[in-house]
């Protein structure tokens, strides 16, 4: 069973900073990765999907990685401002079955 | 509607009382997901269909939860005789390639 995990749990910074999130899971035969952000009480926010074969997308101030033979993927947020503040939550698998971690709770302070 | 729709948004239950959740997922996408969250945890995934077939169920947690997806369309996630520990929020998210998740959710069980 595929098995992910989110390091860290929890991350709080200043504004502007440069931050990485880190995605592992242990089982490389995947089809795609997603990452998410989810804000208190709602749904999941779609960020970036990266199928099997491209390493990276990148969106405005984001930009995240793939590498399927060490099992690992990072979110990349550049110059943090407080609206990124949110759980974000990374999934992997194939079309019939998502498996996600537990997330990063940031928070970035004005 | 643009995306995908979930009702109702909260439900409070007393326990051993029966709840369906209905899913409207995006038009013309034939995978769909019913995942359920617990406070401060990543989505765990219950049940997928693709159209109308339930492919995969494995992750329901007993006999009391039940999901149907009779046209393809509309889904509904069924718990029967709700117990406290059912108290979680449902999300459900349809998909081409990207999941896209509704709002959820909610169930409170007294």
């Amino acid at each position: 069973k595929q098995e992910v995990t989110q390091i860290p749990a929890a991350l709080s910074v200043p504004e502007g900073e440069n931050l990485v999130l880190n995605c592992s899971f242990t089982d490389s035969a995947i089809y795609n990765l997603q990452w998410f952000r989810q804000d208190p009480g709602k749904g999941l926010t779609s960020l970036l999907l990266i199928q099997s074969s491209q390493r990276e997308q990148t969106s405005g101030r984001l930009n995240a990685s793939l590498d399927k033979s060490s099992g690992r993927s990072t979110l990349y947020i550049a110059a943090s401002q407080p609206g990124d503040s949110a759980t974000y939550l990374c999934a992997v698998g194939d079309n019939n079955d998502m498996r996600f971690g537990a997330g990063t709770r940031l928070t970035v302070k004005p | 509607g643009a995306g995908v729709s979930q009702s109702p948004r909260y439900k409070v239950a007393k326990r051993g009382q029966d709840v369906a959740l209905r899913c409207d997922p995006i038009s013309g996408h034939v995978s769909l997901f019913w995942y359920q969250q617990a406070l401060g945890q990543g989505p765990e995934f219950l049940t997928y269909f693709q159209n109308e077939a339930q492919l995969d169920k494995s992750g329901l947690p007993s006999d009391r939860f039940f999901a149907e997806r009779p046209e393809g369309s509309v889904s509904t996630l069924k718990i029967q005789r709700t117990q406290q520990e059912d108290s979680a929020v449902y999300l459900c998210a349809s998909s081409i390639q990207e999941l896209f998740f509704g709002e959820g959710s909610r169930l409170t069980v007294l």
